[in-house]
């Protein structure tokens, strides 16, 4: 079956500008979590969503950054008025449930913000 | 922040040879899990240790976990060149629930 799907895949944009990452997790999957991998670094969590209870935020670096999750599928990452420390690769994980488990990861999104 | 530490950074071998990276944690854990990531992009998963295991195989790779020395080894056996990679430990934790902490990853370099 298809697998976790981002997009754009790339993207470049200007400091100051909104920027809007896109993620299509695995049909059937309840939990779904956004993280960020700057360059040679590990994973850093943003934010979780499980069903319809509250998403977890505390991972998120600023209010600049917001992500809605509509219907329980997909999920859209909001940076406003980005910035050059924005630049990272963007991961976008899905899984059965919000417990022990496996994460399926997408490709990602590389940002640049320039 | 980052609670998960790799060792070594980076390793090269020649193919053929085992391939052995190391993960500590800070903090109490449920599971451990570790994963690949090809040129910087998507992660996928080898394998996941439960707190109350000690060690664990699937194919070419095993995992042991010691939770007195919160720390996790991978060793992958007779390598391939097609296993250069970058190796994450993650965790999750009574505190974290499911999100996962990685570690900053293990480049591996097998050379044909």
């Amino acid at each position: 079956g298809a697998g976790v799907s981002q997009s754009p895949s790339n993207k470049v944009t200007e400091k100051g500008k909104d920027v809007e990452l896109r993620c299509d997790p695995i049909s059937g999957h309840t939990a779904l979590y956004w993280y960020r991998q700057s360059l040679g670094q590990g994973l850093e969590f943003l934010i979780y969503f499980q069903g319809n209870s509250a998403p977890d935020k505390s991972g998120l670096p600023s209010d600049r950054f917001s992500a809605e999750r509509t219907g329980g599928s997909v999920s859209t990452l909001t940076i406003q008025r980005t910035q050059q420390e924005d630049s990272a690769v963007y991961l976008c994980a899905s899984s059965l449930a919000g417990g022990v488990g496996e994460q399926y990861f997408g490709p990602g999104t590389r940002l640049t913000v320039t | 922040s980052q609670q998960g530490e790799e060792d070594p950074q980076a390793l090269s071998i020649q193919e053929g040879e085992n391939a052995t990276m190391n993960c500590s944690y800070k903090t109490s854990i449920n599971n451990l899990q570790w994963y690949r990531q090809n040129s910087g992009r998507g992660l996928v998963h080898l394998i996941l240790i439960r707190s109350n295991e000690r060690e664990k195989h699937s194919g070419r790779l095993r995992v042991t976990l010691d939770t007195s020395k919160k720390s996790s080894s991978l060793l992958i056996t007779a390598s391939r060149a097609a296993d250069t990679a970058s190796y994450f430990c993650a965790t999750d934790g009574e505190t974290s629930g499911s999100r996962l902490t990685f570690g900053e990853g293990t480049q591996l370099t097998v050379n044909p």
